[in-house]
Parts: structure tokens; sequence; C-alpha cells
């Protein structure tokens, strides 16, 4: 499968504990995004790398939250001191920004990975 | 400040109607728009993008037409199946940068009955 993979895809966790959540990207997309959606809302943009670069991030990323993508490969997600307010769905996506090697325009269309539910007791 | 809104909210109709879901966004300065649908307890799946340069775009039984100038777009299913169910998110760039953040809405959750 060369979609996006994350993992795990549930984690419970109690409240003050550090979580930590890994992504896969396509392996030929050089962009990475993180964001996180909550229940009856749609994903809100968090993070993103161009390869191991971090290039914007959200007002929505407190001090608590930080992420890596240190090869330019998949990226970490970690979450210091949780609250019961992180509980959501943390979604990944990836795509190609750049010159493309064959004909035809970028559409820069991001493809989404499983994401990872996170539950915080 | 990019909004996002999309109505209906929720919407159920019978196995084999053509129905209509409507996004609308307040600044017409996209770079594109997604479309996503999102089973219950999903990932998101890439439906169709449309370029803001473009007007529409077909997949199958999909249809979704972009009018950037009254900041709308709606995606247009035919022949409606059970299958279908799930929730339809929209969601644009911004046009100062490309291959950016996605800015969503909330989505309509659609019901299909057989």
């Amino acid at each position: 499968d060369t979609g996006v993979s994350q993992n795990p895809r549930h984690k419970i966790t109690k409240r003050g504990q550090n979580v930590t959540f890994r992504c896969d990207p396509i392996s030929e997309h050089n962009r990475l995004y993180w964001y996180r959606q909550t229940l009856g809302q749609g994903p809100e943009f968090l993070t993103y790398f161009q390869n191991e670069a971090q290039l914007e991030k959200s007002r929505l990323l407190s001090d608590r939250f930080s992420a890596e993508r240190p090869k330019g490969s998949f990226s970490t997600l970690e979450i210091q001191r949780t609250e019961q307010g992180d509980s959501a769905m943390y979604l990944c996506a990836s795509s190609f920004w750049g010159v493309p090697r064959t004909s035809g325009g970028v559409s820069y269309e991001q493809y989404f990975g499983p994401g990872t539910r996170l539950t915080v007791t | 400040k990019q909004e996002v809104t999309q109505i209906p909210a929720a919407l159920s109709v019978p196995e084999g109607e053509n129905l209509v879901l409507n996004c609308s966004f307040t600044d017409s300065a996209i770079y594109n728009l997604q479309w996503f649908r999102q089973d219950p307890g999903k990932g998101l799946t890439s439906l169709l993008l449309i370029q803001s340069s473009q007007r529409e775009q077909t997949s199958g039984r999909l249809n979704a037409s972009l009018d950037k100038s009254s900041g709308r777009s709606t995606l247009y299913i035919a022949a409606s199946q059970p299958g279908d169910s799930a929730t339809y998110l929209c969601a644009v760039g911004r046009s100062n940068q490309a291959g950016t953040a996605l800015i969503f809405g909330k989505g309509t959750t659609l019901s299909v009955s057989s």
C-alpha cells in the first residue's frame, strides 16, 4: 500500500502523560501536514513541513505540542502533559510541491492517512 | 480570515435520488478546492480537486463545480446509493501560498436509505 499511514490508530492515555504519533507519507511527497479534528468539526490545520523544514505552525499548536520530520520522510507529533481537551482525531496528509518531472501541472492535492484517535482520560 | 461553510449540515435521501451539497467560502482568493469523503471514525478520502482556474471536475457519479467570484462550490451526486452515506467535507487552499494549509468546512452528513 503506497498511501499515507499513521500509527497508532488509537491511543488512550491519562491526563498529564506524554504521547507521540507517527506519520509515514506517500514516498514521493515532500510536504507533510498535521491536522486535528474534534467531533462534529472539520479538520483544523496544525503545522506542515517541506522535507525536514517546519514551514508553518498554527496558533493551535501550543508549546505542549512539538512536531518533527528529521530526515524529510516520516514525521512525529508529540503532545506533552496531555489534557482532556487534547482528545481528538489527529490526521496527517502529504502532497508533492515543486516543478513536476513529467508533463502536467502540480495540483498540490493533499492525501490523508487514517488518523490517530486520541482519548485523554 | 477565510471561512468555509457547508449547507446543509445533514441530509437524508432515498436511494436513487440526485443530490447537491453546497460549500461557500468568504475569500475568493483561493488556489484550489478539494472535496473529501469521511466515513465514521476514519480518515479523509479525496474525491475531487478543482484548481482556481477550472469551473468543474467530474469523477464517475460525482461532479464538482466552482464559482470563485461568488465564493461557491457544489458537489453533485447522481443516482445516490447507500454506500454514499458518509460525511462530505469541502476545503480550500490559500492562493498566495499554494500547497499549504487547507481550510475546511464542518461537513455535510449524508444518509442514503435503501
